[in-house]
């Protein structure tokens, strides 16, 4: 059964700081790992796809990267500003097509 | 491309009520998929569908819960005799199968039960 941790659980910074969320997962027979974003109350948006041969994926600010043999995942946020403030969630899909979200790290970038 | 839509966005219902949650995937996807996201808890797998038929429910209550993907109109996730408990935040996915697209979420519909 697939588990997906995230750490830190919530993460406060100053406004311009480059910062790094952490996801690991205990099924490395993944294929694909999804990193999505929070607002509250709101629905989830897509960031970023990898597959499961790619190592890693970037998007503007955001460059998330994918070890499937250490079971780990990151997301790396350039710049950070007062805007990125949201949950992040990664999820990887494995068998059967569901998707296994982790917890989510909570981030407030302040200005 | 009016993306994954959920109605309605926020529903109240008493206790011993009935809820229908309903979603229409994104234009060409074949798949829908229902989470549900309790008070300060993450998101959990209930049910898989892809047209008229369920393919994985593992995640769904084996009482009161029923989904549904017609071959015409908007995949319907049920709940008979809501209670307390139920009240969450329920998202709707879809994709167009495979592993190479990823999911589309809705903005969720949220359960109140009084």
């Amino acid at each position: 059964k697939q588990e997906v941790t995230q750490i830190p659980a919530a993460l406060s910074v100053p406004e311009g700081e480059n910062l790094v969320l952490n996801c690991s997962f205990t099924d490395s027979a993944i294929y694909n790992l999804q990193w999505f974003r929070q607002d509250p109350g709101k629905g989830l948006t897509s960031l970023l796809l990898i597959q499961s041969s790619q190592r890693e994926q970037t998007s503007g600010r955001l460059n998330a990267s994918l070890d499937k043999s250490s079971g780990r995942s990151t997301l790396y946020i350039a710049a950070s500003q007062p805007g990125d403030s949201a949950t992040y969630l990664c999820a990887g899909q494995t068998s059967g097509s569901r998707l296994t979200f982790g917890e989510g790290t909570q981030l407030t970038v302040n200005p | 491309n009016a993306g994954v839509m959920q109605n309605p966005r926020h529903l109240v219902r008493r206790r011993g009520q009935e809820a229908r949650l309903r979603c229409s995937p994104m234009k060409g996807h074949s798949h829908v998929y229902w989470y549900r996201q309790l008070p300060e808890e993450g998101l959990k797998f209930m049910v898989y569908l892809q047209k008229e038929n369920i393919i994985d429910e593992s995640g769904m209550p084996k009482e009161r819960f029923s989904a549904e993907f017609p071959k015409e109109g908007p995949s319907i996730l049920r709940i008979q005799q809501v209670v307390r408990g139920d009240s969450a935040a329920y998202f709707c996915a879809s994709s167009p199968g495979g592993t190479l697209y990823g999911y589309t979420f809705g903005s969720g519909t949220r359960l109140t039960v009084v």
